[in-house]
C-alpha cells in the first residue's frame, strides 16, 4: 500500500523549459492537491481538485497547469519555468474532509 | 497577508519535559484545525485535529487546545522524546464540497535534546 506516489523525486530544469510532476494515489480518494513548500513560508496550495472531472485554483496558481487524468492521478505542468518555481513540491489525497495524506515531494530547481 | 502564524521558527526541550507549540489565525471562517509533522526529505503526516466546536484533543502524548476568541491553538507534547524532533505545522481548514483546503503556518522545528 503505497499511499502517495510522486515522480520524479527531483528534477532540474533551465528557464523556459517545461515538465509535468506526476502524482498517483491508492487510496480511492475523491480529492487531491498540489502545494508547494518554499523556506519560511509552510506549504501553499496551488491546485486542487475536489473530486473526479473538477479542478480549482488555489492560493498560488500563476504559470502553473493541472490535470486530473482519472480519479487515482493529478499531474503539475509547469509550461515555461522560472526561476521562482523552485520549489519542493507535495501532492496530497483525502476523502470526505478527512486529513489529507501527502506524498513525500519533488524537488524541483530551475536554474 | 498570512493567515496561520507560527511565531517560533524552532523550539528546544529536554527529553521528557513538555513540548509547546503555537499558532495563531486571522480568518474567523476555520472551522477545523490539524498538526502535521515533518520529517526532511518525507511529506508532512498528519498528527491531530481539533473541531472549533471542541476546546480540546486528546491522542495519547499529543494535546491540541483551541481558543475560538484568542484565535489561537496549541500543541502540547508530554513527555517529549528524540523521535518528536522534527518540523511541525499547524494547519487551517476551508471545506469545499468534499475537499479539504488547508491554509498551513510557517512550521517550528522542534528539537528534543537528550
Amino acid at each position: 500500500n503505497a499511499g502517495v506516489t510522486q515522480t520524479p523525486k527531483f528534477q532540474v530544469l533551465k528557464t523556459g523549459q517545461s515538465m509535468t510532476l506526476q502524482c498517483a494515489q491508492d487510496m480511492n480518494h475523491n480529492s487531491m492537491y498540489w502545494y508547494r513548500q518554499d523556506p519560511g513560508m509552510g506549504l501553499r496550495l496551488i491546485y486542487y481538485s475536489a473530486s473526479e472531472g473538477t479542478t480549482d485554483k488555489g492560493e498560488v496558481p500563476n504559470g502553473y497547469n493541472v490535470s486530473r487524468l482519472n480519479k487515482r492521478e493529478f499531474s503539475l505542468r509547469l509550461e515555461s519555468a522560472a526561476p521562482s518555481q523552485t520549489s519542493v513540491y507535495f501532492c496530497a489525497s483525502s476523502e470526505n474532509y478527512s486529513p489529507l495524506h501527502f506524498g513525500n515531494g519533488t524537488r524541483l530547481t530551475v536554474t | 497577508d498570512q493567515q496561520v502564524k507560527q511565531n517560533s521558527p524552532s523550539l528546544s526541550v529536554q527529553e521528557g519535559r513538555i513540548s509547546i507549540l503555537n499558532c495563531d489565525y486571522t480568518n474567523s471562517m476555520f472551522d477545523y484545525f490539524l498538526w502535521y509533522k515533518k520529517y526532511p526529505a518525507e511529506g508532512p503526516t498528519f498528527l491531530i485535529s481539533i473541531s472549533s466546536i471542541k476546546d480540546k484533543n486528546e491522542d495519547g502524548r499529543f494535546t491540541v487546545f483551541l481558543n475560538k476568541s484568542a484565535k489561537h491553538l496549541s500543541l502540547h507534547i508530554v513527555p517529549s522524546q528524540p523521535g518528536d524532533s522534527a518540523v511541525y505545522f499547524c494547519a487551517a481548514s476551508a471545506r469545499v464540497r468534499g475537499a479539504q483546503k488547508l491554509v498551513f503556518g510557517q512550521g517550528t522545528r522542534l528539537t528534543i535534546n537528550p
